[in-house]
């Protein structure tokens, strides 16, 4: 389909390793977020890119996490050196447009999802 | 500091009856508030939203209430079914934040045959 597409699914990574997620967006969508849902929490913000703007990075929850969108399309979600506290759902979202506005023309869609374990 | 809490995780509810799924926020500064709902494996899906200044806004089975006094917003899901099973997250959005959300924990709906 054309939705919104993560990978891997699930990673299982040993603490001090460094992990990458992907996160493909729906094609034309000028607006992409991260997310992550760790266990019996709700979504927490991490970043979004916004065309060519720089993204703001405002919920990066320290410097070992970083991400980048190349060409405007497919974003990398990098954390270094992983803690076990890393482990949690990190959710991919695009959405058409940024700002204000009804939120039903700014609708977030969302990817499944990659599950990090961290040992 | 949760600016947005759900707090119930779980609701239990017999098919065909009302489900009253709740969401306190703190922050006066949002603008709109959304429900959306995800089910095990999948991201979540939009379901229905609300502007600040409107305190209804129905959609089928599905009509959310906003009191801004309370800051306080509800979710009725009227008939509930069996496919309305899955976990409901209260979302807002700041003034001038884009469109960057703010989650609740979330509520697991089931909704029993």
């Amino acid at each position: 389909g054309a939705g919104v597409s993560q990978s891997p699914s699930n990673k299982v990574t040993e603490k001090g390793k460094d992990v990458e997620l992907r996160c493909d967006p729906i094609s034309g969508h000028t607006a992409l977020y991260w997310y992550r849902q760790s266990l019996g929490q709700g979504l927490e913000f991490l970043i979004y890119f916004q065309g060519n703007s720089a993204p703001d990075k405002s919920g990066l929850p320290s410097d070992r996490f970083s991400a980048e969108r190349t060409g405007g399309s497919v974003s990398t979600l990098t954390i270094q050196r992983t803690q076990q506290e890393d482990s949690a759902v990190y959710l991919c979202a695009s959405s058409f447009n940024w700002g204000g506005g009804t939120p039903k023309g700014n609708e977030q869609f969302f990817g499944p999802g990659t599950r990090l374990t961290v040992l | 500091d949760q600016q947005v809490k759900q707090n119930s995780p779980s609701l239990s509810v017999q098919e065909g009856r009302i489900s009253i799924l709740n969401c306190d926020y703190t922050n006066s500064m949002f603008d709109y508030f959304l429900w959306y709902k995800k089910y095990p494996a999948e991201g979540p899906t939009f379901l229905i939203s609300i502007s600040s200044i409107k305190d209804k806004n129905e959609d089928g089975r599905f009509t959310v209430f906003l009191n801004k006094s309370a800051k306080h917003l509800s979710l009725h899901i009227v008939p509930s079914q069996p496919g309305d099973s899955a976990v409901y997250f209260c979302a807002a959005r700041g003034y001038n934040a884009g469109n960057m959300l703010t989650f609740g924990g979330g509520t697991r709906l089931m909704v029993k045959p």
